[in-house]
C-alpha cells in the first residue's frame, strides 16, 4: 500500500524559498503508472493544483505558479520535492504531495502546514 | 483554465438522508471528473472517478453522474461519518481545476 509523507520546514519568511520533500513508500516513484504532484490549500479555501513529474523529469506546472515553482525527483531516494520561491503570506497553506494516476489524486500524503511570516 | 463551481456551498442534513450535490464545468470536461471527501484536517480521499466509477472500498451508498458541464454526487442514506466537505475535480486538461467545495453537516 502507497504511503506518501511531507517534510519541511512549517514557517518561511516573506521573500524566501519554501522546499518541501515527499518520501514515497509501498512503491517506487519510478512506476510508469503514476505521476507525482503537489496541491495546496490555503486555510478555509479550496485545493489548488501546483504540478507533478514523472520520473523522466517531465513536469507540468500550474501556470499560475510557474515563474515560481520547480518541481524535482529522486529516484534513487524514492523522493520528490517542491521549491517556491519569493513567498509570500498568499502562500500560507497546507501542502499536500499526492500520487496521480490518470488524473486522479490516489493517495494523500497527510499534509504540511507552511505559513508564510516574518 | 477550466473553472468547477458547485452547489450548494453548504448544506445540513440528517443520518439517512438522500443528499445531492452539483458540480459544473465552465466547459465540457466529457465524463473526466473526479470526487473526493475531506474530513477536517484530514487530507482529501478519492470517492469516484470518470464521472461515475465508484473506488474501491468506498461504499455502494455513493454515486455519481453526468457528462459535458453538469455533474451530481448522490450520498443515498447519510452515515455520520458522511459528514465532511466534498470536492469536484476536473481532469480534462491542465491545470487540473477543483470545485470550491459543498460542505455537509449535521442538521
Amino acid at each position: 500500500q502507497w504511503h506518501l509523507q511531507e517534510s519541511g520546514p512549517g514557517l518561511v519568511k516573506p521573500s524566501e524559498t519554501l522546499s518541501l520533500t515527499c518520501t514515497v513508500s509501498g512503491g517506487s516513484v519510478s512506476s510508469q503508472n503514476y505521476f507525482w504532484s503537489w496541491v495546496r490549500q490555503a486555510p478555509g479555501k479550496g485545493l489548488e493544483y501546483i504540478g507533478y513529474i514523472y520520473y523522466t523529469g517531465t513536469t507540468n506546472i500550474n501556470p499560475s505558479l510557474r515563474s515560481r515553482v520547480t518541481i524535482s525527483v529522486d529516484t534513487s531516494k524514492n523522493q520528490f520535492s517542491l521549491e517556491v520561491n519569493s513567498m509570500t503570506t498568499a502562500d500560507t497553506a497546507v501542502y499536500y504531495c499526492a500520487q496521480l494516476g490518470a488524473g486522479r489524486f490516489e493517495t494523500w500524503g497527510r499534509g504540511a502546514l507552511v505559513t508564510v511570516s516574518s | 483554465d477550466i473553472q468547477m463551481t458547485q452547489s450548494p456551498s453548504s448544506l445540513s442534513a440528517s443520518v439517512g438522508d438522500r443528499v445531492t450535490i452539483t458540480c459544473r464545468a465552465s466547459q465540457s470536461v466529457d465524463n473526466n471528473l473526479n470526487w473526493y471527501q475531506q474530513k477536517s484536517g484530514k487530507a482529501p480521499n478519492l470517492l469516484i472517478y470518470d464521472a461515475s466509477t465508484l473506488r474501491s472500498g468506498v461504499p455502494s451508498r455513493f454515486s455519481g453522474s453526468g457528462s459535458g458541464t453538469h455533474f451530481t454526487l448522490t450520498i443515498s442514506g447519510l452515515q455520520p461519518e458522511d459528514f465532511a466537505t466534498y470536492f469536484c475535480q476536473q481532469r480534462y486538461t491542465t491545470p487540473f481545476t477543483f470545485g470550491p467545495g459543498t460542505k455537509v453537516d449535521i442538521k
